[in-house]
């Protein structure tokens, strides 16, 4: 079955250095990849969204990579900030075997920017 | 302009009520999903529509939750006779299309079950 792995530790880092967050998937061909941000009692932000055919993408401090053989994304924050301490979703849209629509999420990384 | 809203933002219902949560979508939006998210756990994908297609609803837990959108915007989702198993925050979100990929949510409902 269709499966995404993000670490479920919590990633410590300080203010200033670049976060790199880790997202794996198996059984998974997905025409895209998409990155939430997601802060405590809110609904999901949508950040970034990359195609199969697209290396890199970038969008002011943040920076997404999608490797279609490894399987792996990488979502980078540059300079980051406190303000960016919150848990990121990687999201997958794809199709189940029998043709259903199934938007998928990880469970996130907690990642905690320290002043 | 108005992002998606939700109502109520939070229910405690007894064991065995019925409840109703509702999602107003971004207009003009014609996709429409229903998640779930129990604590420290990932979104659970329930269903989704799409225009005036029927809906998917091959991620609906069981026959005790349903779903409509009437008019193609408001949508709400029912679950009949809660259980303590059904206490989680119910999340709906919108996208321009069905195949556009980012989706716009709205801020939850917390459902509690007593």
């Amino acid at each position: 079955s269709q499966k995404i792995e993000q670490n479920s530790e919590a990633l410590n880092i300080q203010e200033g250095k670049t976060a790199t967050l880790t997202c794996n998937y198996t059984n998974y061909s997905p025409a895209y990849l998409q990155w939430y941000r997601q802060d405590p009692g809110r609904g999901p932000v949508f950040l970034l969204l990359i195609r199969e055919n697209e290396k890199e993408k970038r969008k002011e401090r943040l920076k997404v990579t999608f490797d279609t053989t490894l399987k792996q994304s990488l979502f980078h924050i540059t300079a980051s900030q406190p303000a960016d301490s919150a848990t990121y979703l990687c999201a997958l849209d794809g199709f189940s075997s029998g043709g259903s629509y199934i938007p998928t999420f990880g469970r996130g990384t907690s990642l905690i920017v320290h002043p | 302009g108005a992002g998606v809203s939700q109502s109520p933002s939070n229910k405690v219902t007894e064991k065995g009520k019925d409840v109703e949560l509702r999602c107003d979508p971004i207009s003009g939006h014609t996709a429409l999903y229903w998640y779930r998210q129990s604590l420290g756990q990932g979104l659970e994908f329930l269903i989704y529509f799409q225009g005036n297609s029927a809906p998917d609803k091959s991620g609906l837990p069981s026959d005790r939750f349903s779903a409509e959108r009437t008019g193609g915007s408001v949508s709400t989702l029912t679950i009949q006779r809660t259980q303590q198993e059904d206490s989680a925050v119910y999340l709906c979100a919108s996208s321009p299309g069905l195949t556009t990929g980012e989706q716009y949510f709205g801020p939850g409902t917390r459902l509690t079950v007593t």
